[in-house]
């Protein structure tokens, strides 16, 4: 069945410092959905990608659509402590089939 | 604008045992999905609503889970009988409709099984 793989499962890094996680699914996505999940709550929209090839930004946040649609990233510019928490990846296939990714959580040393 | 509702908040039950969810979500959103989060995991979608119509049922282990959603607006989630790997927190979210749209979550509830 469709799978959607997510690394690392953990980044430890300095504040200032940059943070990426990656994406990847088994199967072609309509789209790729970014959510955080800050430690005890429930996980928050970030962004969608539609579009092969597409790139968006939010202020230090840059997310990546794959040209084959099957692999997305998140790059974070200068954390900030704010930044802790976990990142998830959601690849929907078709107007259903919603495959969340594990997860990267997030920590970041002051 | 009110967020998506969900109660209990917190449920202790010894495994045989029944439980219940409830979820209300935003005024207006036409699809529903219940989700279980295991600790360390990613949200697992159990089910989709559209509506009162479900949409996508195929991870929801229909032997002992089963979920409604009668006039398309709240929805109840039910495990009978629990299982210890039951143990989790269960999400409810929601969204304007069903194609590709940002999905607003509850503050969930958090089963323990003894």
């Amino acid at each position: 069945g469709q799978q959607v793989m997510q690394i690392p499962q953990y980044q430890h890094v300095q504040e200032g410092e940059d943070f990426t996680t990656y994406c990847n699914s088994s199967t072609t996505l309509s789209n790729i959905q970014w959510y955080k999940q800050r430690p005890g709550g429930h996980p928050v929209f970030l962004i969608q990608l539609v579009k092969s090839g597409e790139v968006k930004k939010q202020k230090r946040l840059t997310f990546q659509f794959g040209e084959a649609k099957k692999n997305s990233s998140l790059h974070i510019t200068a954390t900030q402590t704010t930044d802790v928490g976990t990142y998830f990846c959601a690849g929907r296939r078709g107007a259903s089939k919603i495959i969340f990714g594990s997860g990267t959580r997030l920590s970041i040393r002051p | 604008e009110a967020g998506v509702a969900q109660s209990p908040r917190y449920k202790i039950i010894e495994k045989r045992q029944s439980v219940a969810f409830w979820c209300n979500p935003i005024s207006g959103h036409a699809t529903l999905y219940w989700y279980q989060q295991i600790l360390g995991q990613g949200p697992k979608l159990l089910i989709q609503f559209q509506n009162n119509g479900v949409v996508d049922d195929s991870q929801l282990p229909k032997d002992r889970f089963s979920a409604e959603r009668l006039k398309g607006v709240d929805s109840t989630l039910k495990i009978q009988p629990a299982k210890l790997e039951d143990s989790a927190v269960y999400l409810c979210a929601s969204s304007t409709g069903q194609g590709a749209n940002e999905q607003y979550f509850g503050p969930g509830t958090r089963l323990t099984v003894t």
